[in-house]
């Protein structure tokens, strides 16, 4: 079993298009994050998710819009897509308590390609 | 408030070693270390959670001077397997915020 999914793993779509990255985490954490990772490898943090409340929104434009509809789901959408969106998106998940903290697991990324 | 790496890339022959350095402005509580193989997700190789604890992990070790900040990653002995880019993620000592550092690229070549 996976245990941090994310659909889809390619996304190739038009400027200005509205499209929808999933989440799913099986490993009982109550934090998830969206990072961004550009071309330069840089490691972005867009949100974070303690049990489906936002702790972190770090200045990302108004149109990427997180959703949470339980701890073990962090979905992420984004409207009217530019050229710059362009890069791959890591969902993680993470313990918030104990010597495992704020350790971060990994989906496998979502490679979007606005063209 | 994210922590620096350094260097941004080295290569390396096999066998050679190889030490990454991770610097924060923040009083720090852990700092982990990840690796990234090309076209993969970030993975956890350790965290140190006390000033100058050491860890290892297999020939990967590293240290924590909780004085200065800063964390090293020592890579020795290495192996094509290392390849990849080194990420350092720090926790500071107020708030729950984990940043990840700037990332070290190394190539390990036979």
């Amino acid at each position: 079993d996976t245990a941090v999914s994310q659909t889809p793993k390619y996304l190739v779509t038009q400027m200005g298009n509205d499209k929808s990255i999933k989440c799913e985490q099986n490993l009982g954490h109550d934090t998830m994050y969206w990072y961004k990772q550009d071309s330069k490898k840089f490691l972005k943090i867009m949100f974070s998710y303690n049990n489906k409340e936002l702790i972190i929104n770090e200045t990302v434009p108004n149109r990427f819009s997180p959703k949470s509809p339980d701890k073990a789901h962090l979905n992420l959408h984004i409207n009217s897509l530019e050229l710059g969106d362009s890069a791959v998106y890591f969902c993680a998940s993470s313990p918030i308590a104990g010597n495992r903290k704020n350790i971060q697991y990994f989906g496998a990324g979502t490679r979007l390609s606005v063209l | 408030q994210q922590p620096v790496q350094s260097p941004q890339a080295v290569i390396l022959r096999e066998g050679e070693d190889a030490v990454i350095n991770c610097s924060s402005s923040k009083a720090l509580y852990s700092v982990h270390w990840y690796r990234q193989k090309h076209g993969e997700a970030p993975v956890f190789l350790m965290i140190l959670l006390k000033g100058g604890e050491q860890k290892g992990h297999e020939k990967i070790s590293a240290s924590f001077n909780e004085k200065k900040q800063q964390s090293s990653l020592y890579l020795t002995a290495s192996q094509l397997s290392y390849s990849g880019t080194y990420f350092c993620g720090t926790e500071a000592n107020t708030g729950n915020q984990f940043y990840f550092g700037t990332g070290t690229s190394l190539t390990v070549i036979p």
